[in-house]
């Protein structure tokens, strides 16, 4: 089994509603961290958390939400979807900081 | 924030052939890691290498952290080494979160 799983992969939705994608680790990993990837772009930080009681802002939040509803389980909310959040989101965790990061297979989001 | 630049953008090559990417960042770093992503948009852990010089089969990296960049070394190219080559990095102290750079493509063609 995958160490880092995320469900939906693939996801159609409308201008206006709200979606979650859900992100779970088998590391026992602390760190855990949702990027996007825009095409033709590396991947960009949304959001992360060091444990289950500390939640940060990525360079690009705005339009989005989080919650880490255990060690092993990271939310990201898209509160009202648009157009332009049509990308290629990813899960990551770290046990540490001076530790490699693993991504989880990604989630394919279009928004109509 | 810390400036990730990868070089080339893009690159095409024959089979068997080899290739050098470059990883140039603008401070120190905790981490640096490069990750493969196929076409199926899986990225794939290469090496976690914020210094020295490792070896994985045909590939291999360095990382010279004192002049702050690394290169990643394809040997032998194979069709299935085609897809986007990522370095990310996260700077010194506290700030663990990595930042990438935009990518090189690689295509090899049979």
């Amino acid at each position: 089994d995958a160490d880092v799983t995320q469900t939906p992969r693939n996801r159609i939705t409308k201008t206006g509603k709200r979606i979650m994608l859900e992100c779970s680790q088998t590391k026992g990993h602390d760190r855990m961290y949702w990027y996007r990837q825009d095409p033709g772009l590396g991947l960009r930080l949304i959001y992360y958390s060091f444990d289950v009681k500390d939640i940060n802002k990525g360079e690009i939040s705005d339009g989005y939400s989080v919650s880490r509803q255990a060690q092993a389980k990271f939310s990201l909310s898209l509160e009202s979807a648009i157009p332009n959040q049509t990308a290629l989101y990813f899960c990551a965790t770290r046990k540490g900081g001076k530790e490699t990061q693993y991504f989880g297979p990604g989630t394919r989001l279009l928004v109509l | 924030g810390i400036q990730v630049e990868q070089s080339p953008p893009d690159l095409i090559l024959q089979e068997g052939a080899n290739s050098t990417l470059r990883c140039n960042f603008s401070d120190s770093v905790n981490n640096l890691q490069w990750f493969h992503q196929n076409p199926w948009g899986q990225l794939i852990n290469l090496f976690y290498i914020p210094s020295g010089t490792k070896q994985n089969g045909r590939l291999s990296a360095t990382t010279v952290a004192t002049e702050r960049y690394s290169l990643l070394y394809i040997s032998s190219s194979q069709t299935t080494d085609s897809g986007v080559y990522f370095c990310a990095v996260d700077s010194g102290g506290s700030n663990y979160k990595l930042t990438f750079g935009k990518g090189t493509l690689l295509t090899v063609n049979p």
